[in-house]
């Protein structure tokens, strides 16, 4: 089975504008989470999707958002980008809701550089 | 916010020693989940341990896990230079994991 794969793998912006990033879930996994990793934050939860429904949002501004697809394949969006954006956003797939029940899986991130 | 906190920091050892990875955590979780990650890339899942488990095997790998101390450890034995990587727990809770600062592996050909 394929990975999880992300798309692009590196973005260049600038602050002020908007980004899309895209993920594709192991296939027959239904649920995806997304992470963004700084060094100085280390690892922290944005979202997650199951069946189109987000289900669960860390503690991030209204900026970022998310969406689910009926093909289980999610798209994060960061409006206004400002330089503190800039880290490798990582989203993981798991055969069903939530971590509590079951190995999640991660893609290879994309690499965001706010300037 | 971190789940907790990995001890050590980092860690260099030679090829062929043993390697032992702590992780203390904050919260319950239902599950304690390791993963390795390579200089930036993305996370490789290593090993699952629920919260009624307290040891799990996977190859090299040896996790333990004990939920009156809320801790866990990652045994790597007999390592590799391919083992050189960041190592990382993280607490599987509600529709979440919540991740330790990490601890960065050095193994020394």
């Amino acid at each position: 089975k394929a990975g999880v794969t992300q798309t692009p793998r590196y973005l260049i912006k600038t602050r002020g504008q908007q980004v899309t990033l895209s993920c594709s879930p192991i296939s027959g996994h239904r649920s995806v989470s997304w992470y963004q990793q700084t060094p100085g934050q280390g690892l922290q939860f944005l979202f997650e999707y199951f069946s189109e429904t987000q289900r669960n949002k860390g503690n991030f501004p209204g900026r970022f958002s998310g969406r689910q697809f009926s093909n289980s394949r999610s798209e994060m969006n960061v409006s206004t980008l400002e330089l503190g954006d800039s880290a490798l956003y990582l989203c993981a797939s798991s055969l069903v809701a939530g971590p509590s029940y079951n190995e999640q899986f991660f893609g290879p991130g994309t690499r965001l550089t706010v300037l | 916010s971190q789940q907790g906190e990995e001890d050590p920091q980092a860690l260099s050892i030679q090829e062929g020693e043993n390697a032992t990875m702590n992780c203390s955590y904050k919260t319950s979780i239902n599950n304690l989940q390791w993963y390795r990650q390579n200089s930036g890339r993305g996370l490789v899942h290593l090993i699952l341990i629920r919260s009624n488990e307290r040891e799990k095997h996977s190859g090299r790998l040896r996790v333990t896990l004990d939920t009156s101390k809320k801790s866990s450890s990652l045994l790597i034995t007999a390592s590799r230079a391919a083992d050189t990587a960041s190592y990382f727990c993280a607490g599987g809770s509600g529709s979440r994991l919540t991740f330790g600062e990490g601890t960065q592996l050095t193994v020394n050909p």
